[in-house]
């Protein structure tokens, strides 16, 4: 599969339940990035890594934990989130963070 | 750091004519504008980008303008089709130095 791809492409969690969202890039980036999307922040710029390492965190609650395996992976770690953590969370790679952004389908998250 | 300001909103227009969308940028340090599409249910996708080192760019029916001094930016649509219905976001950033910085987003409609 070419592109960016992202798993699941819904998820309904409670409060207390931990899960992971999963990204994964096949364009030969270096950089990966998760943003929020929701009607109050329509692209929240959450995580950036470039060559592995993460390299800016917007003050994002630590109930998100991101983990970078290798260039071509991403996750999201989610533990304990709040009903207002409800929202698309798009995953984007690019090459040396320049030029285009590629974006994954995203994944919706409901927390109930 | 850098803020991107939108606008308008929303937008509605009727087919075949134009619309204009216009960002302003805060960091006159920002080099790079990109424009991203994104239609209902689908990932934003890169419709046109311009760097500081032009003033204009054109794609077909698309044209973004940049003034550096006045620190603002405009995409241009023209003859307008319902196909071009989609929410419409700028960004900017300094490119391969900063992230991008995306504008809350203008949600066009074009009417038949």
């Amino acid at each position: 599969e070419t592109g960016v791809t992202q798993t699941p492409r819904h998820l309904v969690m409670g409060m207390t339940n931990k899960k992971s969202l999963k990204c994964e890039q096949h364009l030969g980036h270096n950089a990966m990035y998760w943003y929020k999307q929701s009607a109050k922040k329509p692209l929240e710029l959450m995580f950036v890594y470039s060559l592995e390492e993460r390299v800016e965190n917007n003050s994002v609650p630590s109930r998100f934990s991101p983990e970078c395996p290798n260039s071509s992976h991403l996750f999201l770690h989610l533990h304990t989130l709040q009903p207002e953590d409800s929202a698309l969370y798009l995953c984007a790679s690019s090459q040396d963070g320049q030029g285009e952004q590629f974006f994954g389908p995203g994944t919706r998250l409901t927390v109930l | 750091g850098e803020n991107v300001e939108q606008h308008p909103s929303t937008l509605s227009v009727q087919e075949g004519d134009s619309a204009v969308i216009k960002c302003t940028y805060s960091d006159s340090a920002s080099n790079y504008f990109p424009w991203y599409k994104q239609e209902l249910g689908k990932r934003p996708q890169l419709i046109i980008d311009i760097r500081s080192n032009v003033g204009e760019k054109k794609d077909q029916r698309i044209a973004v303008t940049l003034n550096k001094t006045a620190k603002h930016f405009s995409l241009h649509i023209t003859e307008t089709q319902p196909e071009d219905s989609a929410v419409y976001f700028c960004a900017a950033s300094i490119e391969g130095n900063t992230p991008l910085v995306f504008g809350k987003g203008t949600r066009l409609s074009v009417i038949a």
